[in-house]
């Protein structure tokens, strides 16, 4: 079964960087684009990131955009997500999510548990 | 950008009454593909969100035939037949036809 288990999320001062990894496991994964999307305490679901099967495309949220850089390494099976920075606003539980489609995206059928990011200082 | 708008935002419901819930979106999401990328998915208190519906109307795998999707364009529904206390939770329409893909507010659904 489709299993993604983000890490990489903590506590970080405004203005700090962190990395997310995404290890995707029970499906081809270099068959399929990935998504970021991030949920702030107690709001909806933001979409932030997607990037294609072979990295030959990317598209950010305009609030991310310049700040955050995703990628993917299909050898290891893994996803990230390098954000710079950073704001208090970008503190969210950030979920790393895979798209159905196999060739352009098609939206997104199954969601990580999700990482805690908090921007405090 | 797209904006998608649910109705309502707080929907208290009896067991075994049915719901629907609303999602309208600025633009039609219908894609030069002639498919119409428009999923809703399921949120339970301290869960990670789950998908039910693609593609409009398309239940996935395990999700029972009380949920239904419908509609079209730009304004969309997502109906339960008869709720059950399971259904507790939030539930998020999300457009992916035009980038940046964008979601509703959430519709807190709850048991009356």
């Amino acid at each position: 079964q489709v299993q993604l288990v983000e890490s990489g999320g903590g506590v970080v001062q405004p203005g700090g960087s962190l990395r997310l990894s995404c290890a995707a496991s029970g499906f081809t994964f270099s068959s399929y684009g990935m998504h970021w999307v991030r949920q702030a305490p107690g709001k909806g679901l933001e979409w932030v990131s997607f990037i294609r099967q072979d990295e030959s495309d990317k598209y950010y949220a305009d609030s991310v955009k310049g700040r955050f850089t995703i990628s993917r390494d299909n050898s290891k099976n893994t996803l990230y997500l390098q954000m710079n920075s950073l704001r208090v606003e970008d503190m969210a539980v950030y979920y790393c999510a895979k798209d159905p489609g196999t060739g352009m995206s098609e939206g997104i059928d199954y969601w990580g548990q999700g990482t805690l990011v908090t921007v405090s200082s | 950008d797209v904006v998608m708008t649910q109705s309502p935002l707080s929907l208290p419901v009896t067991l075994g009454q049915p719901a629907s819930i609303s999602c309208r979106s600025s633009q039609s999401l219908v894609y030069s593909d002639g498919n119409t990328y428009l999923e809703w998915f399921h949120q339970r208190p301290g869960q990670s969100p789950r998908r039910l519906i693609y593609k409009v109307s398309n239940r996935d795998s395990g999700v029972p035939d009380r949920f239904s999707g419908s509609g079209s364009g730009t304004d969309f529904t997502l109906k339960i037949s008869r709720v059950e206390a399971e259904d507790v939770g939030v539930y998020h329409c999300m457009q992916a036809t035009r980038w940046p893909y964008t979601f509703g507010q959430g519709t807190q659904l709850e048991i009356k």
